[in-house]
């Protein structure tokens, strides 16, 4: 199985600056068929189902602001959020999607410094 | 516009069955891999299982296979999760899924608002 990491565990970032948060596949999850990364980004607020950002590492989802972006590849991602705001507070979740089982990291909580 | 609604979940006894159901609607449901994803309290989401659009490819994760059947009824735009031989480690709630693409490659892009399943005695 395709194991998921992710850093930091949390991280506290005043409104207004920008939070960064790392994943990283112990496998390969670019397809070298359509040169596209496998790799998925999910926000999850309590109560809530997950909710997908963004995918192929760097496609936003129609409707997700653009202060979010994604980039990376092979093994190594990020999820850049841009202009932190209130409703950003989430914990946020890197996907593989290459291989069965699908699997997830273990999530970053992002706060409000 | 889609539309996923789980039921099912509750109280069950260590050792114990349920039948999870999803209804699905809004999109051509027998187009698309569906998936049963799983989320224990204060850890992250745990992929279950997935079947193909006309449900003759399903998959498990390694922790329930031989316990938990997936299947679907596209008559009925339904999917559904029968969990036996359930234990204490099961207790989660467990959303019902859509995949965006007719294979399996894709990301989860619906998600319903989940059903809790609480194994205990």
């Amino acid at each position: 199985d395709i194991v998921m990491t992710q850093s930091p565990d949390s991280l506290a970032v005043s409104l207004g600056e920008r939070a960064t948060i790392n994943c990283r596949s112990s496998q390969n999850v670019l397809n070298s068929s359509n040169n596209k990364n496998f790799l998925a980004w999910y926000q999850c607020k309590p109560g809530q189902p997950p909710k997908l950002l963004l995918y192929w590492a760097s496609t936003r989802r129609f409707g997700v602001p653009d202060r979010f972006s994604g980039s990376g590849s092979g093994t190594d991602f990020t999820l850049t959020i841009n202009s932190l705001q209130a409703e950003d507070v989430a914990i946020y979740y890197c996907q593989q999607f290459y291989s069965i089982p699908f699997t997830f990291g273990p999530g970053t909580k992002v706060e409000i410094k | 516009e889609v539309q996923i609604l789980e039921s099912g979940g509750g109280l069950a006894q260590p050792g114990g069955s349920l039948r999870l159901s999803c209804a699905a609607s809004g999109f051509n449901f027998r187009n698309y891999v569906m998936s049963w994803v799983r989320q224990a309290p204060g850890t992250g989401p745990e992929w279950v299982s997935g079947i193909s659009g006309n449900g003759e490819s399903t998959y498990y994760a390694d922790s329930v296979k031989g316990r938990f059947t997936i299947s679907r009824d596209n008559s009925q735009n339904r999917l559904y999760l029968q969990m036996n031989s359930l234990r204490a480690d099961d207790t989660a709630v467990y959303y019902c899924a859509k995949l965006d693409g007719g294979d399996w490659n894709w990301p989860l892009d619906y998600w319903g608002q989940g059903t809790l399943v609480t194994v205990s005695s």
